[in-house]
């Protein structure tokens, strides 16, 4: 199974802040890449498909890149309602496997 | 607008089965691939398995072989996961997803996730 190793587990930056997730594969996964936000007790909401393309609907604060083994989620500009977990997913093969999550907090 | 809508929350006794079920609507049911993911208290993500509603074929992670089975009702346009031989392990919010066209992997709406929770 390819692993995913995200990093930070937690942040805790100030609102306008702009924070960095990073993801790695264990192998190359191309750009086979999906990043997702959790909120408790809320449905998993995807925001950026393919490691860089926006999901509708989804603000332009959130970007993706990377390709390969190494990925990036940048938040431009931290909102209050950015308050969540966030988790990378790779699907270049069966097993789906995500990251272990970061939890984003304000300062 | 899609709309995956799971059953509510299940207390199970070890050793019992559990059958979870997803209610879709928004999209066509048999075009997109319908899958599993749960998250074990504390724990990230786990991919369980995914069926293709067309067809009801299906692809389970290799840890759940055996002892999940993903079903679907294409009257009712509902998916179904059964969890056998339960352990307090299983204890997790269960998820229903939906895949994005040909990107089957790539998860574009989610239900609301169904707590699980297995003790003696």
């Amino acid at each position: 199974d390819i692993q995913m190793t995200q990093s930070p587990n937690s942040l805790s930056a100030s609102v306008g802040d702009r924070v960095t997730i990073t993801c790695q594969a264990s192998q190359d996964i191309n750009n086979f890449l999906n990043w997702y936000q959790m909120k408790p007790g809320k449905a998993p909401k995807l925001l950026i498909y393919d490691a860089s393309n926006l999901e509708t609907g989804v603000p332009s604060r959130f970007s993706g890149s990377g390709s390969g083994t190494d990925f990036t989620l940048t938040i431009s500009s931290l909102q209050p309602e950015d308050i969540a977990t966030y988790f990378c997913q790779h699907y270049h093969r069966l097993p789906l496997t995500f990251g272990g999550g970061t939890k984003v907090e304000i300062e | 607008q899609v709309q995956l809508v799971q059953s509510g929350a299940e207390v199970k006794k070890p050793g019992a089965s559990v059958k979870v079920s997803c209610q879709t609507s928004g999209f066509t049911f048999t075009d997109y691939y319908l899958h599993w993911i749960r998250q074990a208290p504390g724990q990230g993500l786990e991919w369980m398995g995914m069926i293709n509603p067309r067809i009801g074929s299906t692809d389970y992670a290799q840890k759940f072989q055996g002892r999940v089975t993903v079903t679907r009702d294409t009257s009712t346009n509902t998916l179904y996961m059964e969890v056998n031989s339960l352990r307090s392990e299983d204890t997790a919010v269960y998820y229903c997803a939906k895949g994005a066209g040909t990107a089957t992997g790539r998860l574009d709406n989610w239900g609301q996730g169904t707590l699980v929770t297995v003790s003696s």
